[in-house]
């Protein structure tokens, strides 16, 4: 079946700072990838997305590229800042047959300190 | 306001009651989705529709009924509620089939406690 697999951390790191949160993931078919964001109390808003291999999705200052050898969709940033604090999901979903919800990793508690 | 909203914001019910969270989205997307979120699990699929008076289950459906006789609705019914099913309920719509192109749009979720 279908996995997505994070840290979960929290992972805490001093504003301007670079970011990396690493995802992999296993699918049965050609996935999209997407990295959706949690801010407290609220519900996850879709970061960015990359359909196909090589793909680079980018949004905010944030990217991810879709490597299929790897089987990875690594989040980076370059320099963040308090106000990225938040609950980052990487999650995928199958060009197979299936369920057509999303597959979730356990998401990543990012902690931005001043 | 255009979107997606879900009611109650918070629940606390108690075992073996039947509980109703609603889910309402205003874009007339033809698929919506049901999902929990739990420490350790992420979020994990329920039931999705594709259209109104067509259901499926997702990955944990038991414990679970969910009807669609309008396309901007799509309640979720515990029907003899338990404390496992104690959770944060996100309900999503996405606009057409395009599966792996479309957004999924999340509404903001409801905390529900089973004593």
């Amino acid at each position: 079946g279908n996995s997505v697999t994070q840290m979960e951390g929290p992972v805490t790191l001093s504003e301007e700072a670079f970011l990396t949160i690493n995802c992999t993931y296993t699918a049965t078919g050609y996935p999209s990838l997407f990295w959706y964001v949690q801010y407290p109390g609220e519900g996850l808003q879709l970061l960015l997305k990359a359909t196909k291999a090589d793909d680079k999705g980018s949004n905010k200052g944030f990217e991810a590229t879709y490597r299929k050898e790897t089987t990875s969709f690594h989040l980076e940033k370059g320099s963040v800042q308090v106000s990225d604090s938040a609950v980052y999901f990487c999650a995928l979903l199958d060009s197979g047959g299936g369920a057509d919800g999303l597959t979730f990793g356990k998401g990543t508690h990012l902690i931005i300190q001043p | 306001d255009a979107g997606i909203t879900q009611s109650p914001r918070y629940k606390i019910t108690e075992t073996g009651r039947q509980v109703t969270l609603m889910c309402h989205q205003t874009w007339s997307h033809s698929y919506m989705f049901w999902y929990r979120q739990d420490l350790g699990h992420g979020l994990r699929l329920i039931y999705y529709s594709a259209a109104a008076d067509i259901t499926d289950k997702g990955e944990v459906p038991d414990g679970y009924v969910v009807s669609r006789s309008k396309t901007e609705n799509f309640p979720l019914t515990l029907e003899s509620a338990t404390r496992s099913q104690t959770s944060v309920y996100f309900c999503a719509s996405r606009e057409t089939r395009q599966r792996t192109t479309d957004t999924q749009y999340f509404g903001p979720g409801t905390r529900l406690t089973v004593l």
